[in-house]
């Protein structure tokens, strides 16, 4: 089966680093997708890999390794309207997007 | 600005009663998904629009049906809510040209309520 995993909940403070783990197990790989979703509204989109290494946009970062079958979101100087999920989601073989359940992300002051 | 419009934001309905959400879009995206989002879940994928060719997803019950008259809309149809189907209807769209990235763009959502 196909199969995305992340941590279910993590705690920062305001100001500091956090980094986010998914591992996947799927058929094939197309591609890999952070999404932030604060809570009651819909995901928007932050990130895209496809190649190994490291992608940086802003204070957001995402890490993609192949072989390992593992990506990372690292968010840098944590404000408070960072608290959402982070959803990580993979596009297998067929282009079908597999979702993980996400990690929704505590920002304390 | 080019968007994803989701109608109504809130549904409430009562047990049996059908249900009608819309979405529209101005992206010109060739792709319009429908995904079911329960709480602290991932979004689950109902079906999903390619062009004119419409793909259901195996799992999706027969409950849910979904239309799309023409490019710019799209429409989820609940024929007989149960309280399992409580949750938060996201619809996306997506341009799809060959291979590369598939990024959705999501409307805000249509929380369903069944009393």
């Amino acid at each position: 089966g196909q199969n995305i995993d992340q941590p279910t909940e993590m705690t920062a403070t305001e100001g500091a680093i956090v980094q986010i783990n998914c591992t996947y197990q799927t058929s094939g790989f197309n591609g890999l997708f952070w999404y932030q979703q604060h809570a009651g509204e819909a995901p928007t989109f932050l990130s895209y890999n496809v190649l190994d290494g490291l992608e940086e946009k802003g204070r957001f970062s995402s890490f993609l390794s192949r072989s390992k079958g593992y990506s990372y979101l690292l968010l840098k100087e944590l404000q408070m309207k960072d608290s959402a999920s982070y959803l990580c989601v993979v596009m297998d073989s067929n282009y079908q997007l597999i979702w993980g359940a996400g990690t929704k992300l505590i920002i304390k002051p | 600005d080019a968007m994803v419009i989701q109608n109504p934001r809130y549904q409430v309905t009562q047990f049996g009663k059908p249900v009608t959400l819309s979405c529209s879009q101005t992206l010109n995206h060739n792709v319009m998904y429908w995904y079911q989002q329960k709480s602290s879940q991932a979004p689950k994928l109902l079906f999903h629009y390619y062009d004119k060719d419409f793909n259901n997803e195996a799992d999706t019950p027969d409950n849910f049906q979904s239309r799309r008259p023409n490019t710019s809309f799209c429409f989820l149809d609940i024929r007989s809510p149960g309280l399992g189907d409580a949750a938060m209807y996201l619809c996306a769209t997506s341009r799809i040209q060959g291979s590369g990235a598939n990024v959705l763009t999501f409307g805000a959502g249509s929380r369903l309520t069944v009393l």
